[in-house]
């Protein structure tokens, strides 16, 4: 089955950027997305089709993808980004979610 | 405003049966793309499985480790999406999240999430 690879933790310093990748065969060929969840509460999409940002979602947050690897960039990390990051994507008509990433920011 | 309310979460034996059902406002139901994610406790999200529109076909897609045993279903008079689950397994323990999907050309992505409701398989 298809499956898209992330770090399990990142950690940076505020102010610092932070990255988190995500893996995946298919991704030449097929959109990522990233999802956002804190502590008890539902995900939120933080960006779409690789590098799109939904409407209330900082700047700070960007998003690319080459090749097999898609990269979501939080430049200047505040302590209110610490969460856990999932990348998602598809394959034939099944949606798949990298392992989650935690992102410490202190 | 768009809210997805899940409920029908228990404690359930391995084995058992049990139908959960998310009541959807603030869009056109019928003409959403429904899925479910679920979350098992302290781990990541895990997509279970998608029906379409009915004008799209109305066609169910499901996750290897739920196929054949979850039915996902919809009712548009009411603005309800259902997961029937049989034969659960201890595996199953998740958070259940309702969703909807936006779709753009062949891409399809989860636009909107419900707070979820906890299914426990446990004897």
């Amino acid at each position: 089955s298809y499956e898209l690879t992330q770090p399990p933790s990142v950690s940076v310093s505020p102010g610092q950027t932070a990255r988190i990748t995500c893996s995946g065969d298919a991704l030449p060929k097929k959109y990522v997305y990233w999802y956002q969840q804190k502590s008890g509460q539902a995900p939120v999409l933080v960006m779409y089709e690789d590098s799109k940002r939904p409407s209330g979602i900082p700047e700070r947050f960007s998003g690319s993808s080459s090749g097999t690897m898609a990269t979501l960039t939080i430049s200047g990390a505040q302590v209110e980004d610490e969460a856990d990051y999932y990348c998602y994507s598809t394959d034939s008509s099944k949606g798949v979610f990298g392992g989650g990433t935690k992102l410490t920011v202190l | 405003e768009v809210q997805l309310v899940e409920s029908g979460g228990v404690l359930v034996k391995p084995g058992g049966s049990l139908r959960l059902s998310c009541t959807a406002s603030g869009f056109t139901f019928s003409n959403a793309w429904m899925s479910w994610v679920r979350q098992a406790p302290g781990k990541g999200l895990e997509w279970v499985g998608r029906i379409k529109s009915r004008t799209d076909g109305g066609t169910t897609d499901y996750a290897a480790p739920v196929k054949g045993r979850f039915t996902i279903s919809r009712d548009d008079s009411k603005n309800t999406l259902y997961l029937q689950m049989n034969s659960l397994k201890t595996e199953d323990t998740a958070v259940y999240h309702c969703t909807t999907e936006a779709k753009s050309g062949t891409s399809f992505w989860i636009n909107y999430w419900g707070q979820g409701t906890l299914v426990t398989v446990s004897s």
